[in-house]
């Protein structure tokens, strides 16, 4: 019930494509829903997130769609670049906790 | 931009060793973490701390492991006697808030232990 399941493990799109990964959870406790972005060689950094009161937000090129009664969420990237090449993972956070659930990433390329 | 510094970037320990992962916090940054990332593996959660002490801690934070705020601005993570399986990269972690604030990491410690 802890878990957040990720998906697709791996991520292949054209420059200017859109990209899309997707989240499920099952605890409905879960009130943060955070978008981590990972480079190599380096700490994953904040991409955007979302709580469950609304069902989407968008910050440039990044959105995050968000089903509460489906219990998913997903991050779509539009017109992606090869700079956006990176693992992406999906979180998960209970209130009144210090931890963040991650899902188990999603490594997306992005070819010119 | 203010960020979390971690060091050493790579250490290297023979099994049964004691090491101990540094890192430094944003200073405005109440909360504490670390977590750490098997290779190709998902980022766990270890502990978090506030208020000089350890607010929550995952299951894998056992007996062997110890965190510490020994100065005001360095945040430690011991390990006592290291084990093959604790090779990872470790994450130090902050925020102003709970984790439903954003967490600033650093770069990782990458620990190997042979």
């Amino acid at each position: 019930q802890q878990q957040v399941k990720q998906s697709p493990q791996s991520l292949i799109v054209q420059k200017g494509g859109i990209s899309i990964i997707n989240c499920a959870y099952e605890n409905t406790a879960f009130d943060y829903f955070p978008w981590y972005q990972q480079f190599p060689g380096k700490g994953p950094a904040l991409l955007i997130a979302i709580r469950p009161d609304v069902s989407e937000k968008k910050e440039g090129r990044f959105t995050i769609s968000f089903n509460k009664s489906a219990k998913q969420f997903s991050l779509h990237i539009m017109d992606s670049q090869p700079g956006d090449s990176a693992t992406y993972f999906c979180a998960a956070s209970i209130p009144s906790t210090d931890k963040l659930i991650f899902g188990t990433g999603t490594r997306l390329q992005v070819f010119p | 931009e203010p960020e979390v510094t971690q060091t050493p970037s790579h250490q290297v320990t023979q099994m049964g060793q004691e090491v101990i992962l540094r890192c430094v916090p944003i200073s405005n940054h109440l909360y504490f973490y670390w977590y750490r990332q098997i290779l190709g593996q998902k980022v766990e959660f270890l502990v978090s701390f506030y208020n000089n002490e350890i607010s929550e801690k995952s299951e894998i934070f056992d007996d062997q492991f110890s965190v510490e705020r020994p100065d005001g601005s360095n945040f430690t993570l011991k390990i006592r006697s290291t084990k093959l399986e604790d090779s990872a990269m470790y994450f130090c972690a902050s925020s102003r808030d709970r984790a439903d604030s954003p967490l600033h990491f650093g770069n990782g410690t990458r620990l190997t232990v042979t």
